[in-house]
């Protein structure tokens, strides 16, 4: 089955700074690759995703890359603030249907703004 | 729209008992996934209903299980339970199509196993 590694798994950068997280999979097949964002407490909520047919996709501070070629994916929050503080999960499903939903997530990456 | 809800959201039992877990999707939504979520093994899936028919299964043993009704709310069981089985566990509805689309998590139901 599909399998996700997510480094590192913890990640302390100053306010205002970039923060990178990367992710690989194992699985040609996957095609869908979200991240998700908890905070402490409460439930993951989507922040952005990628497909497979796409190579990057932006919204404002984040963005997210794909290369399906080495099998990684990676986010990027630029301009980073006190409130971007969470555990950071990368996960990966393919598109076939019965497989669709069944995300496989990666172990999660703890990032720390500082002021 | 209403989000996805869980109930309870805080269960405590004990070692050999029963526990049913109720998630009510979004509405519109047809597709209900449960994960499990530890400290140690981190999120896992552990089945998906669509249609009242469970279309996906993840690794875990039989006495982990689930139903759908036609209202598309769903329920997990978990029996004989162990203290291994201490977790969050939360529930994702998604519109279900043939593609991979949005899940959206429920705030989950912490179950402690003493």
């Amino acid at each position: 089955g599909e399998n996700v590694e997510q480094h590192p798994s913890t990640l302390s950068v100053q306010e205002g700074d970039s923060a990178v997280i990367k992710c690989t999979y194992s699985d040609s097949a996957s095609n869908y690759f979200p991240w998700y964002k908890q905070e402490l407490g409460k439930r993951p909520q989507l922040i952005i995703d990628i497909r497979s047919n796409v190579g990057e996709k932006k919204d404002q501070r984040i963005a997210v890359t794909l290369n399906k070629t080495a099998k990684h994916f990676s986010l990027h929050i630029t301009e980073t603030q006190p409130e971007d503080s969470a555990v950071y999960f990368c996960a990966a499903s393919s598109g076939n249907t019965g497989t669709a939903s069944k995300l496989t997530f990666g172990t999660g990456t703890r990032l720390q703004v500082t002021l | 729209k209403a989000g996805v809800t869980q109930t309870p959201r805080y269960l405590i039992k004990t070692r050999g008992q029963q526990v049913t877990l109720s998630c009510s999707p979004i509405s519109g939504h047809r597709s209900v996934s449960w994960y499990q979520q530890t400290p140690g093994q981190g999120l896992q899936f552990l089945f998906e209903y669509f249609s009242e028919t469970q279309r996906n299964k993840g690794n875990f043993p039989g006495r982990f299980s689930g139903r759908q009704f036609s209202n598309s709310r769903s329920e997990m069981n978990v029996s004989t339970l162990e203290l291994g089985d201490s977790a969050l566990y939360l529930c994702a509805s998604s519109l279900g199509g043939l593609t991979s689309d949005t899940q959206y998590f429920g705030p989950g139901t912490r179950l402690t196993v003493l």
